[in-house]
């Protein structure tokens, strides 16, 4: 198993501004992916965070908007750009321990409110 | 696209008594996993039970179990014997047996009444 710590837990931030958010895991994976979690809704894939590589972005995000940092096998990094108010939301850590591995392990997220 | 439907947001039990929590799936694959997590207060995704496809048994943990109809395209959860602590929410998610990506349900808000 893995267990995902993630940092801040919460922020209040301003419009315009940038957010960003650290996902930390207690052993080596392979797989790192940043879901967002809207007020009542379920959870969206933003990325697949690849090492040593640019992130693979679902549809709807991109790169300029949430860029993601890998530097490693054990740490990833999230951050929102430009932020406004419909970038509230619960931000998602998640790690599988390798490719195909049939379970991911979440971070508790962060909850994110943009004024 | 793979689409997985709770087609209810909300639920409530009595302690000690059975809840049965839906979910259906939409895929043209045969291969394929199928999970549920639930989400306590605290926000923290914890794994309940997992399914593979390819088994016609179906999984269970403890007090949880699920219903696994493969042609129906259904994964019902079963939880017995409720708790105060089984209050949360809960999440149906399908995976690809050769993709990473997990497609989430909308989730069903379990309320556990003493």
């Amino acid at each position: 198993s893995a267990v995902i710590s993630q940092k801040p837990s919460r922020d209040i931030c301003q419009r315009g501004t940038s957010l960003t958010i650290q996902c930390q895991v207690d052993s080596q994976v392979t797989m790192m992916f940043w879901y967002r979690q809207q007020p009542g809704q379920s959870l969206t894939l933003i990325a697949t965070a690849n090492q040593g590589s640019e992130a693979t972005y679902e549809s709807g995000f991109v790169i300029d908007k949430f860029p993601i940092s890998r530097p490693n096998l054990t740490f990833s990094t999230l951050t929102v750009s430009n932020m406004s108010p419909e970038d509230s939301s619960i931000y998602l850590c998640s790690a599988a321990l390798r490719a195909g591995y049939n379970e991911q392990f979440f971070g508790p997220g962060t909850r994110l409110t943009v004024l | 696209a793979q689409t997985v439907t709770q087609s209810q947001p909300e639920m409530s039990v009595q302690e000690a008594e059975t809840v049965t929590l839906s979910c259906t799936y939409d895929t043209s694959e045969s291969d394929y996993y199928l999970f549920w997590y639930k989400q306590p207060p605290s926000r923290q995704m914890i794994l309940v039970i997992r399914q593979e496809a390819y088994k016609q048994q179906n999984a269970t943990e403890n007090r949880f179990s699920v219903n696994f109809q493969k042609a129906a395209k259904s994964f019902s959860l079963k939880i017995s014997d409720s708790q105060l602590g089984d209050a949360a929410m809960y999440f149906c998610a399908y995976r690809r047996n050769t993709g990473n990506q997990f497609y989430f349900g909308t989730g069903t808000s379990l309320t556990v009444i003493p």
